[in-house]
């Protein structure tokens, strides 16, 4: 959908090294959320936002962090990647909390 | 934390064929939301269902709050209804967050 995009759609790196996926929204909406996708565990939440500067840990936040300086722009940083954090990351956004989410294409992560 | 289990993991259809989602949540909810994630891996959100039924095209939804459980049906299946459908409710303790169950993957054969 053109409302919101990731970037990178797929990158692959080295254990060790920082990685910064980016998600961008054109909705104005004010939650952003960071998903991890992965095998038997469907989507689980690694850190939202609910204003600028306003962020909160999910259920799988250890390992990862997340800036949002500007409504639109939301980034999750892996301080130091390692092969646990292979995955298909998703940001979605919402304009009310938990209701009509909607989703970017998401972002393939291999750390080798 | 709340528990969102989704029934069958696995569904193989015949095109044409009706079929029956089920989702099962652990405690009382005031949102639940179904979503379809293609082949591609795009997610789509289907409906935001609280309580009640709702309808759109050949899939409906219906939530009974009361008995922690909702529903997906999709008629007539096509091959473009394959993918994952995965189920949502509010985390416990946040309202600003969704717990998703694993997921039932869908494929439908022409």
């Amino acid at each position: 959908d053109a409302g919101i995009t990731q970037s990178p759609r797929h990158k692959v790196t080295e254990t060790g090294t920082p990685v910064t996926l980016r998600c961008h929204q054109t909705e104005n909406h004010r939650y952003m959320y960071w998903y991890r996708q992965d095998p038997g565990h469907g989507l689980r939440l690694i850190h939202y936002s609910y204003g600028v500067k306003d962020t909160d840990k999910g259920e799988v936040s250890d390992g990862y962090s997340v800036s949002r300086s500007k409504t639109e722009d939301f980034l999750l940083t892996l301080e130091s990647a390692t092969s646990s954090q292979t995955s298909v990351y998703f940001c979605a956004i919402s304009d009310a909390g938990q209701y009509g989410y909607t989703f970017g294409s998401g972002t393939r992560l291999t750390v080798v | 934390g709340i528990q969102v289990e989704q029934s069958p993991p696995d569904l193989i259809l015949q095109e044409g064929a009706n079929s029956t989602l089920r989702c099962n949540f652990s405690d009382s909810v005031n949102n639940l939301q179904w979503f379809h994630q293609n082949p591609w891996g795009q997610l789509i959100n289907l409906f935001y269902i609280p309580s009640g039924t709702k309808q759109n095209g050949r899939l409906s939804a219906t939530t009974v709050a009361t008995e922690r459980y909702s529903l997906l049906y999709i008629s007539s299946s096509q091959t473009t209804d394959s993918g994952v459908y995965f189920c949502a409710v509010p985390s416990s303790g946040s309202a600003r967050q969704l717990t998703f169950g694993s997921g039932t993957q869908l494929t439908v054969l022409p």
